[in-house]
């Protein structure tokens, strides 16, 4: 079962956006919307931001948005501040015998 | 406010059977809204999940581990464990517990996570 594919790393500057890609395949992205996002900071436990796609947990800030097109779920984060430098990882739903998979993590620098 | 604690030896000779158990502050393993789970992380590496078990005691595990581990639901209701059977030093990893929804399919408790070291 191979993870599906987040860039290994990503950075913007403070105020600005970017957007994290996730790809995957017809069996899991692509073929359901059960697709969450998470964000781990050094030395702590990973944290839900977005689950189903585009749906936030209640005290998820609104900077935080999901979205899906074909194979690929994308996470943006608008308005960058220096707490959100983290890695964040893709998890999705798949119709194999396996039940999830996750992507391998992307470190979002803050400059 | 749901907790989750992982708990278990802190360092596993090679070979041997890693074994973790997870405790629920509150709640019970018993209901049929939740599969319950593992997911380590190496130390400087990204998460992998282990594999998760309903309350039915169904289970589903990651292929690449699966002929190694074992998942089962605790006698007293507020636990489940995880067994990893002859582990090298690449077992070594920080190995959490987390709640995963049945119907949303998202991780939305996790625990603070236990330090496994595979050390002769």
């Amino acid at each position: 079962q191979s993870a599906l594919t987040q860039p290994a790393s990503v950075s913007g500057s403070p105020g600005q956006s970017i957007t994290i890609s996730c790809t995957g395949s017809s069996s899991d992205i692509g073929g359901t919307i059960y697709v969450s996002w998470y964000q781990q900071h050094p030395g702590k436990a990973p944290k839900l931001l977005i689950y189903e796609v585009s749906n936030r947990p209640s005290g998820i800030s609104s900077r935080f948005s999901g979205s899906k097109s074909g194979n690929t779920a994308s996470l943006s984060i608008s308005g960058l501040q220096a707490e959100d430098e983290a890695d964040y990882y893709c998890i999705s739903y798949t119709n194999t015998n396996t039940l999830v998979i996750f992507g391998g993590g992307t470190k979002l620098t803050v400059l | 406010q749901l907790q989750l604690q992982e708990s278990g030896p802190g360092l596993v000779r090679p070979s041997e059977t890693l074994a973790l158990t997870c405790t629920l502050s509150s709640g019970s393993v018993s209901s049929n809204s939740y599969y319950w789970g593992w997911i380590r992380q190496p130390p400087g590496k990204g998460l992998e999940w282990i594999g998760s078990i309903y309350y039915s005691g169904k289970t589903y595990s990651n292929p690449s581990l699966r002929s190694r581990v074992t998942l089962s639901l605790g006698t007293s209701k507020n636990q489940f464990s995880l067994e990893l059977s002859s582990v090298t030093a690449s077992d070594t990893a920080v190995y959490f517990c987390a709640r995963l929804s049945a119907a949303t399919i998202k991780f939305d408790y996790w625990g603070l996570g236990v330090l496994v070291t595979v050390s002769s």
